[in-house]
């Protein structure tokens, strides 16, 4: 089975941008979670989705949005960049949600706000 | 077969006490561990971690501590505020994998 795969890999841009990270998950699998991570604020999660709705969201503003489509693909996108949202984001995907199994991770894209 | 185990689905605690959350793993290649807080209705919130070259790790009230040979990690909170009652959640990370345990619901007393 192809793995998780997000695309771009690495993303520069300045503040006041946006953004959308695409994450394409395991062939079956219909939750997509979605992480941030950095040195020092660990994996934060951010959202997950399944079946096209936001079943769960974590503490992030209103700036950070996503949407997942039909064939389980999600995108994220953020809004009005600022130099704190210079991270690696990370989606994972499983069959059922994170709460109830393995979740696998794709490789990430790594964001750099200027 | 569970690989992330919290046995105690809930713990009551006295306001000031410490709390002492508890997490298993069977997993050996696990090399990357979390714990998570949640409230209802919204997503977990990430607390502190640790890496398995580590056997502690501080922040603030909360510490967590690995026992690499029992596969065993726990979160010590000291000391438990009213508004530490919540869902935690620990998860174990390695290659690509995150793996959460099911939860232990935390009521701090009055």
């Amino acid at each position: 089975k192809a793995g998780v795969t997000q695309t771009p890999r690495y993303l520069i841009k300045t503040r006041g941008q946006q953004v959308t990270l695409s994450c394409s998950p395991i062939s079956g699998h219909r939750s997509v979670s979605w992480y941030q991570q950095t040195p020092g604020q660990g994996l934060q999660f951010l959202f997950e989705y399944f079946s096209e709705t936001q079943r769960n969201k974590g503490n992030f503003p209103g700036r950070f949005s996503g949407r997942q489509f039909s064939n389980s693909r999600s995108e994220m996108n953020v809004s009005t960049l600022e130099l704190g949202d210079s991270a690696l984001y990370l989606c994972a995907s499983s069959s059922q949600g994170w709460e109830q199994e393995t979740q696998y991770f794709g490789p990430g894209t790594r964001l750099l706000v200027l | 077969d569970q690989q992330v185990k919290q046995n105690s689905p809930s713990l009551s605690v006295q306001e000031g006490r410490i709390s002492i959350l508890n997490c298993d793993y069977t997993n050996s290649m696990f090399d990357y561990f979390l714990w998570y807080k949640k409230y209802p209705a919204e997503g977990p919130t990430f607390l502190i971690s640790i890496s398995s070259i580590k056997d502690k790790n501080e922040d603030g009230r909360f510490t967590v501590f690995l026992n690499k040979s029992a596969k065993h990690l726990s979160l010590h909170i000291v000391p438990s505020q009213p508004g530490d009652s919540a869902v935690y959640f620990c998860a174990a990370s390695g290659g690509d994998k995150i793996i959460f345990g099911k939860g232990t619901r935390l009521h701090i007393l009055p």
